[in-house]
């Protein structure tokens, strides 16, 4: 079964801070991952990784992935109060039609 | 911003009774996908199209129904809504192979 896995389930660190979410996969024909913000409304798109070791760069956000060892990263520095958000992982693979989505990271940067 | 609306935004029901909640883009996207997301259990697929009158079931059909009659519009139906049906239901829309997912603004549905 495919299936996707994030950690932690939720952070709190003090603004300023480096944080790094994790997101592995065990799928089966992988195409690529997907990482989304959720704040209070619908999740909005940061990243898509294809490759392997290539990274994907917008701002103090920034992702890698690694297809051997089945997982990606994703990096926030100097973090602010308004990166608290929930942070979602999906993957797509080319055998169906659906995105299959981790359980996300709650992250709460405190001033 | 992509071109998706869902409609109603808020709704409040009673139990039993039928609920429809609307879909519509304007991209032109192929494949259509309807979401509940509840705390501690993230986004959970209920059904998702493919084309016009082409639709799957996702992991949680159950008590669902949808219907993509034309292109631009995807329409769940809560037959006999339920109380575990309350949730926020987003609506999100892909292009071709390969190409991310963008979410409408969500409806919030709260079944009495």
């Amino acid at each position: 079964e495919d299936k996707v896995v994030q950690s932690p389930l939720s952070l709190v660190v003090h603004e300023g801070d480096t944080v790094t979410l994790n997101c592995s996969y065990e799928v089966t024909n992988f195409r690529s991952l997907l990482w989304y913000k959720q704040e209070k409304k619908a999740p909005t798109f940061l990243f898509m990784l294809t490759s392997s070791g290539i990274e994907k760069k917008s701002g103090r956000l920034s992702s890698i992935l690694d297809k051997k060892e089945l997982f990606s990263i994703l990096n926030i520095t100097a973090t602010q109060t308004g990166d608290s958000a929930i942070y979602l992982c999906a993957v797509l693979t080319d055998s169906n039609y659906q995105l299959i989505w981790g359980a996300g990271t709650k992250l709460i940067i405190k001033p | 911003d992509a071109g998706i609306t869902q409609s109603p935004r808020h709704k409040v029901t009673e139990t039993g009774t039928p609920v429809t909640l609307r879909c519509h883009q304007t991209e032109n996207h192929r494949y259509m996908y309807w979401y509940r997301q509840d705390p501690g259990h993230g986004l959970r697929l209920i059904h998702y199209s493919y084309g016009v009158k082409d639709t799957d079931k996702g992991e949680v059909s159950d008590g669902y129904s949808v219907s993509r009659s034309k292109t631009e519009d995807f329409l769940l139906t809560l037959e006999s809504a339920t109380s575990s049906q309350t949730s926020v239901y987003f609506c999100a829309i892909r292009g071709g192979a390969g190409t991310e997912a963008f979410f409408g603004q969500g409806t919030r549905l709260t079944v009495v």
